[in-house]
């Protein structure tokens, strides 16, 4: 069965410093896509990235990048230079397959930025 | 606006009665999704429709219920309700592996 796990459950850091979210997953499927969303205070779920298990190659956008590594099964996310817009409960979440299937999501790490 | 419009955006409601939350899906997706927030949870997924017909099923009470319409549109309708059932229910369409996710319906039971 499928599974997300984000042992962080909350994270306090001081604003400019750099910041990982730690997201660990377990599939059988060969096939799967890994996501990460961010609920800002006002609760929409905000879509950050999506990524297919055959594409390992890691992304930067802007102050934010990831780490995929299938050898661990983990899907990191790391803010670089925090800002206090930055604070939020920030999901991992997994589909295995292809085509139409549930998303499953970790439980969330709470991220607070301090000014 | 994600496109997934959901209905209404707030519900306040006495344990016991019965409510119909409702979605309508980004066009051309097929797949309907339903997830339960409770305070300071995870998403909990309930149940998924793709094209009228259910695909799947996670931790859905008994005394929920759900269906997708011809026209694609969803309803989860949640009876005899109980303080704990006071959450954020979020309702997701996909086309494939992109996922779009309406904005909630936070129900406040009372």
């Amino acid at each position: 069965a499928q599974k997300v796990t984000q042992a962080q459950t909350e994270i306090s850091v001081v604003e400019k410093e750099d910041v990982t979210l730690d997201c660990v997953y377990e599939t059988r499927d060969t096939t799967y896509y890994l996501f990460w969303y961010k609920q800002p205070p006002s609760g929409e779920l905000v879509f950050l990235i999506r990524r297919n298990s055959f594409d390992e190659q890691n992304e930067i956008s802007g102050r934010y990048s990831w780490n995929f590594q299938k050898s661990t099964s983990s899907f990191n996310f790391t803010i670089t230079a925090s800002q206090v817009v930055d604070s939020a409960v920030y999901f991992c979440a997994l589909s295995e397959g292809q085509g139409a299937q549930k998303l499953v999501f970790g439980q969330g790490t709470r991220l607070t930025i301090n000014p | 606006d994600s496109g997934v419009t959901q209905t209404p955006k707030h519900l306040i409601t006495a344990t016991g009665q019965r409510v119909t939350l409702r979605c309508s899906p980004r066009s051309g997706d097929l797949s309907v999704y339903w997830y339960q927030q409770s305070l300071d949870q995870g998403l909990q997924f309930l149940i998924h429709y793709y094209n009228g017909e259910e695909r799947a099923k996670g931790n859905i009470l008994e005394r929920f219920s759900a269906q997708q319409f011809p026209d694609l549109h969803s309803e989860l309708n949640l009876s005899s309700l109980e303080l704990g059932d006071s959450a954020l229910y979020f309702c997701a369409s996909s086309y494939g592996q992109r996922y779009t996710f309406g904005s909630g319906t936070r129900l406040t039971v009372v």
